[in-house]
């Protein structure tokens, strides 16, 4: 069971602006940075967001994130068809179970 | 350019063993940890562990720990996962990836492996 969660599934049509928000239940998560990866159908997962906010150079602005406490979002604006892909949040948990990287339970992105 | 070439796709019966191999290229393989993750068929990332090339450290995740080990050769910048002993549910994708901090970003991927374990 994933300790950041995320809705199942988003969609918008070209052009609109869709937001997936991933919520921590643990504390600890929300006091280290969060990760969003990008996995298109068939393919591995790249880096998409990372620091919370930080874009990798290459990824294009339309997408941007936040975090505020133990939540965040990734939004994307001005959707194209190519962004149809599935997102997974993601956050380093150093809870004494087992410290580690978390991962939400990804968001299937739909674009309609 | 910057990059990690996984090994190919597996077929294996319950109970064999099996080391899968990620090879770096365009860095200095030895100072970036290797963290592998796996994905089951239809499901989401699930993070296994990650293995430090320089010293060969590691750290599990406890839901692998005991099942998986890590390994590598900096000398010819590969990293490995081994499983002693598969199990039809290790039947999933397991990909690759660099991170510069054990508990940082992972910046680049591998293609990952397919491994299906099947009698």
């Amino acid at each position: 069971q994933s300790v950041l969660t995320q809705p199942p599934s988003a969609s918008g049509t070209p052009g609109q602006r869709v937001t997936i928000s991933c919520s921590a239940t643990n504390s600890n998560i929300g006091t280290n940075p969060v990760t969003w990866y990008q996995q298109l159908p068939g393919t591995a997962p790249t880096l998409l967001i990372y620091s919370n906010n930080q874009r990798p150079s290459g990824v294009p602005d339309r997408f941007s994130a936040s975090k505020s406490g133990t939540s965040a979002s990734l939004a994307i604006s001005g959707l194209h068809s190519e962004d149809e892909a599935d997102y997974y949040c993601a956050a380093w948990d150093d809870s004494l179970n087992g410290p580690g990287v978390v991962f939400g339970g990804g968001t299937k992105l739909t674009v309609l | 350019e910057v990059q990690l070439v996984q090994s190919g796709a597996e077929v294996k019966k319950p109970g064999e063993s099996l080391k899968i191999s990620c090879e770096g290229s365009g860095y200095s393989f030895a100072f970036y940890w290797i963290g592998w993750v796996r994905q089951m068929p239809g499901k989401g990332l699930e993070w296994m562990g990650i293995f430090y090339p320089g010293d060969s450290g590691t750290r599990y995740s406890p839901a692998f720990q005991g099942h998986v080990t890590f390994s590598g050769d900096k000398s010819i910048s590969t990293a490995y996962l081994h499983w002693s002993s598969l199990k039809a549910s290790d039947t999933a994708i397991y990909y690759c990836a660099r991170s510069y901090t054990p508990n940082g970003h992972m910046d680049v991927w591998g293609q990952g492996t397919t491994v299906t374990v099947s009698s």
